[in-house]
């Protein structure tokens, strides 16, 4: 089964508004990661958290981590049509960059 | 350089045929990994490699699947006598191995068993 799983499966917003989408997970992590996949391509890496970090920030991303809950967010504010996208948490317990464990994804999309 | 590169793209064949896919990683990336995902699901690790050796299997790869990297450059992922449940798409990335931070994705090699 798999590690992580997010939270809601799907998101539907205005362009101009706030996503955000939560990851929980089962396992002690070294890492966890954020990617975006769209439709039918590849996953493209978004920013990666620490187990001893707390918040991170990269543009309009934020990510959080609660370490004490398992659990993560990804904050997107201020979200474009181009963020339409499934995004994916990704944990890893050790220190193989390339070896996750992923969630099932959110799919988010942008109305223009 | 271009990314890690899949090909092909797409790849519709039938039952019980074999099929293979080859994944040229970022060049000087020493590790590599396969995943696999299916419609609506993340992806699932596979298998990855260092160099040539491959170090990791999951119980996913059954004994129809192999990889190999027989330089440690580009590797190929074989499935022989394919079935319907193998219909996904396969995702190859790379990535340093000491103090790497993130593994590069390829854009995957859709395959559809009729």
């Amino acid at each position: 089964s798999q590690q992580g799983e997010e939270d809601p499966q799907a998101l539907s917003i205005q362009e101009g508004e706030n996503a955000t989408m939560n990851c929980s997970y089962k396992t002690s992590i070294n890492n966890l990661q954020w990617y975006r996949q769209n439709s039918g391509r590849g996953l493209v890496h978004l920013i990666l958290i620490r187990s001893n970090e707390r918040e991170k920030h990269s543009g309009r991303l934020r990510v959080t981590l609660d370490t004490s809950k398992k659990s993560s967010s990804l904050l997107i504010t201020a979200s474009r049509a181009a963020d339409t996208a499934s995004y994916f948490c990704a944990t890893d317990a050790g220190t193989n960059a390339g070896k996750s464990t992923f969630g099932d994804g959110t799919t988010l999309t942008v109305k223009p | 350089d271009t990314g890690v590169s899949q090909d092909p793209r797409h790849k519709i064949t039938k039952r019980g045929q074999n099929v293979t896919f080859r994944c040229d990683p970022i060049s000087e990336h020493n590790r590599l990994y396969w995943y696999r995902q299916t419609l609506g699901q993340g992806p699932e690790f596979l298998t990855y490699f260092q160099n040539e050796a491959q170090l990791e299997k999951s119980r996913l790869l059954s004994d129809r699947f192999s990889a190999e990297r027989p330089k440690g450059s580009f590797s190929t992922l074989e499935i022989q006598r394919t079935e319907q449940g193998d219909s996904a798409m396969y995702l190859c990335a790379s990535s340093l191995s000491k103090g790497a931070t993130e593994a590069f994705f390829g854009q995957g090699t859709r395959l559809t068993v009729v």
